[in-house]
């Protein structure tokens, strides 16, 4: 059974702080890694996508890749309360569905 | 019109009700997934076409019955559905299923609610 673990949350964070939000995945041969982030009553939402070890950046989100540790982040600076959502990681191997996580809900306090 | 649009919006049923979900998008996209979200749950897969061909039914119950007349166009049929088939019913689409740089992208969902 594949998987993909994130923490429930909430997590919560100030204003203008970093939020750093977690996930794990056990299917090794996994290729491709998502974050979608979902706003209360509506839809997942396409935010970042990663395929190599290592950062990549897009205005103040942040994903980080770790293959080997099986792992990949998303960190979001200078947070906003319009950050405030649940953020679903996605894992999908070649040839495969993705494979979705519970989502962690993040809370930027004002 | 942009995106992936999904009617109804909100959906309240009896359990002896038949109801059809809409789901249309305007992406050129070859392949259409239905998503069931629960509270607390991972998104759970249901249904996927490509090219307009069912190439995956996750164990569904038969109450749910999807059709896909064009690559554009995905429906959801319901039938006597029960209380703990209530959630948010997401469509997807994306290009090239199965491809390493596949993007998921969703329609706005349908919250349904059965009585």
């Amino acid at each position: 059974q594949k998987e993909v673990e994130q923490n429930s949350g909430p997590l919560s964070v100030p204003e203008g702080a970093i939020a750093s939000l977690n996930c794990t995945y056990s299917d090794r041969g996994s290729q491709s890694f998502f974050w979608y982030r979902q706003y209360s009553g509506k839809s997942p939402e396409l935010i970042m996508f990663i395929y190599s070890n290592g950062d990549k950046e897009d205005g103040r989100f942040t994903a980080q890749l770790n293959k080997a540790s099986q792992y990949v982040s998303l960190l979001i600076r200078d947070s906003q309360p319009s950050d405030s959502a649940t953020y679903l990681c996605a894992v999908k191997n070649y040839g495969q569905n993705f494979v979705f996580g519970p989502g962690t809900r993040l809370s930027v306090l004002p | 019109e942009t995106g992936v649009t999904q009617t109804p919006r909100h959906l309240v049923m009896g359990m002896t009700n038949k109801k059809s979900l809409k789901c249309e998008q305007h992406l050129g996209h070859n392949a259409m997934y239905w998503y069931k979200q629960s509270a607390k749950k991972p998104l759970e897969l249901m249904f996927v076409y490509s090219l307009e061909e069912r190439v995956e039914n996750n164990s569904v119950p038969s109450r749910f019955s999807p059709e896909c007349p064009n690559s554009s166009h995905l429906f959801l049929h319901l039938h006597t559905l029960q209380p703990e088939d209530s959630a948010l019913y997401l469509c997807a689409s994306s290009q090239d299923k199965g491809a390493s740089n596949e993007k998921l992208f969703f329609g706005s969902g349908t919250q349904l609610s059965v009585l």
